[in-house]
């Protein structure tokens, strides 16, 4: 069985400064990690992902997230927030080597970006 | 270009209606999955197929049905039974499960 919880569900900053969207997981075997965008009303963008390879991950738009297992975190961070960024942010985990896939999602953050 | 797509993007459908939703890929993916997405609680799956042919119950199956008929096709039927059908659905598929890809959603409303 596979969790995730992210921490804050609504997250604001201001424009240029650091964004951190926290989630944690918790799963039976080595995971696989993601972390999605939404814009209202549309379906998931993938921002990064990580299927055992490097623990740091790069994405798109500038985010990046490090893979720690002694912390059961994959965290998101952008180094300067723009406005573009306002969105929801979605952390999921899914089981490597699973039969089922199944791609389970934490309940979101909201971030705000203020100019 | 590959990918998923869903229809209709909206959906009405009056107290004590069955509808249903498309959801149709082209990526050759063996396994397709439905989420439902309502304000503040996230993605939830109702239901999940890994073959043609087959389907399991998600976290929130109640009230809906699927089938898997062909590969590139998993329709949601959102029956009469569910009690609060309001949401916005997502379709995924995966092949291996390294990667999902999703469709852009259908918003349906209860009247």
């Amino acid at each position: 069985a596979q969790s995730v919880t992210q921490l804050g569900s609504h997250v604001s900053v201001s424009e240029g400064a650091l964004v951190l969207l926290r989630c944690n997981y918790s799963s039976s075997v080595p995971p696989y990690l993601f972390w999605y965008v939404q814009y209202p009303n549309q379906g998931l963008q993938l921002l990064l992902k990580y299927t055992s390879a490097a623990t740091l991950v790069k994405g798109i738009n500038g985010f990046e997230a490090e893979f720690k297992k002694s912390e059961t975190s994959f965290h998101l961070t952008k180094p300067s927030a723009h406005m573009s960024d306002a969105a929801e942010y979605f952390c999921a985990v899914s089981l490597s080597g699973g039969s089922n896939y199944k791609l389970t999602f934490g309940k979101g953050t909201l971030l705000t970006v203020n100019p | 270009d590959g990918g998923i797509t869903q229809s209709p993007k909206y959906l009405f459908r009056k107290e004590g209606q069955n509808v249903t939703l498309s959801c149709e890929q082209n990526l050759n993916h063996d396994a397709m999955y439905w989420y439902r997405q309502d304000p503040g609680q996230g993605l939830r799956l109702i239901y999940y197929s890994q073959i043609v042919n087959d389907f399991q119950k998600g976290d929130i199956a109640e009230g809906y049905s699927v089938s898997r008929e062909k590969k590139e096709s998993f329709p949601l039927t959102v029956t009469s039974a569910q009690k609060n059908p309001t949401a916005f659905y997502l379709c995924a598929s995966t092949q291996g499960g390294r990667g999902y890809y999703f469709g852009p959603g259908t918003r349906l409303t209860v009247l």
